[in-house]
C-alpha cells in the first residue's frame, strides 16, 4: 500500500510526553517528515525527511523510524503544540509524495 | 525573506480550467524541485504534483494525472499549474511548496472553489 496511517486525534496533558505515529509500507524506504498546521496557516515543516529538527523549532520536538512506522514526538508539549500533524513520505516506487491523513493534537 | 505567493484562485465552474501561478522570491528557484499540495476544505493534506528543478521530471498524483499540468519558468522564479475539468471535489485551498528532501517553505495558498 502506498498510505500512510495516521490516528485522527491525540490529546496529552501540558507538560505530558506524546508519540504521534504514522503507519506505511514505504516507511521500509524512505524517511517520513512532519508537519503542523495550525488554523488558516500553511503547514510548516517540524521534523525533516531525515529526523533532523529544522531551525526555530523547538527541541522538545523529534522524529524517528521503526519499520513501516514513524513516530513525532513531543517532550513535554505546550499550549501553543495543538495543531494538526501530518506525516509524509514516498510511495513504493518512490516517483510519489503521499501524506498521512492527520493527527488532531490536543494539549489539555 | 525566502517567499512563495500564490495567485489565480477564484470560483470557476464544473468542467472549466484554471491556471494558478507560484511566484518565488529570496531564493535561488532553480536549486529545488518545487511541489503542489491542496487541501479541500476540513480536510487533510494532498499532495498533487512535482516537477523537478530543470523541468525533465514531473510527477502526478494518480487522482489528478490526465488533468494536471505543472511548469516552471526559471528565469522569472515562477511554477505553474493548469487544471482541467475541474470538479467540485477539486476545491480547496493549493499551495506551492519548495524541496529538498521535504517541505521547507510553502505559501499561504490560493482558494480554488469549483461551483456552479
Amino acid at each position: 500500500s502506498s498510505e500512510l496511517t495516521q490516528d485522527p486525534a491525540v490529546s496529552v496533558a501540558l507538560g505530558q510526553t506524546v508519540r504521534i505515529t504514522c503507519q506505511g509500507d514505504g516507511l521500509r524506504s524512505y524517511y517520513a517528515s512532519w508537519y503542523q498546521q495550525k488554523p488558516g496557516q500553511a503547514p510548516i515543516v517540524v521534523v525533516s525527511d531525515k529526523n533532523n529538527r529544522p531551525s526555530g523549532i523547538p527541541d522538545r520536538f523529534s522524529g524517528s523510524n521503526s519499520g513501516d512506522t514513524a513516530s513525532l514526538t513531543i517532550t513535554g508539549a505546550q499550549a501553543v503544540d495543538e495543531a494538526d500533524y501530518y506525516c509524509c513520505s514516498r510511495d513504493n516506487s518512490g516517483d510519489h509524495v503521499v501524506f498521512g491523513g492527520g493527527t488532531k493534537l490536543t494539549v489539555l | 525573506e525566502v517567499k512563495l505567493v500564490e495567485s489565480g484562485g477564484g470560483l470557476v465552474e464544473p468542467g472549466m480550467s484554471l491556471r494558478l501561478s507560484c511566484a518565488a522570491s529570496g531564493f535561488r528557484f532553480d536549486d529545488y524541485a518545487m511541489h503542489w499540495v491542496r487541501q479541500a476544505p476540513g480536510k487533510g493534506l494532498e499532495w498533487v504534483g512535482s516537477i523537478s528543478w530543470n523541468s525533465r521530471s514531473r510527477d502526478y498524483a494518480v487522482s489528478m494525472k490526465g488533468r494536471v499540468t505543472i511548469s516552471r519558468d526559471n528565469a522569472k522564479n515562477s511554477l505553474v499549474l493548469i487544471m482541467s475539468n475541474l470538479r467540485p471535489e477539486d476545491t480547496g485551498i493549493y499551495y506551492c511548496t519548495r524541496s529538498r528532501g521535504d517541505f521547507d517553505v510553502w505559501g499561504q495558498g490560493t482558494m480554488v472553489i469549483v461551483s456552479s
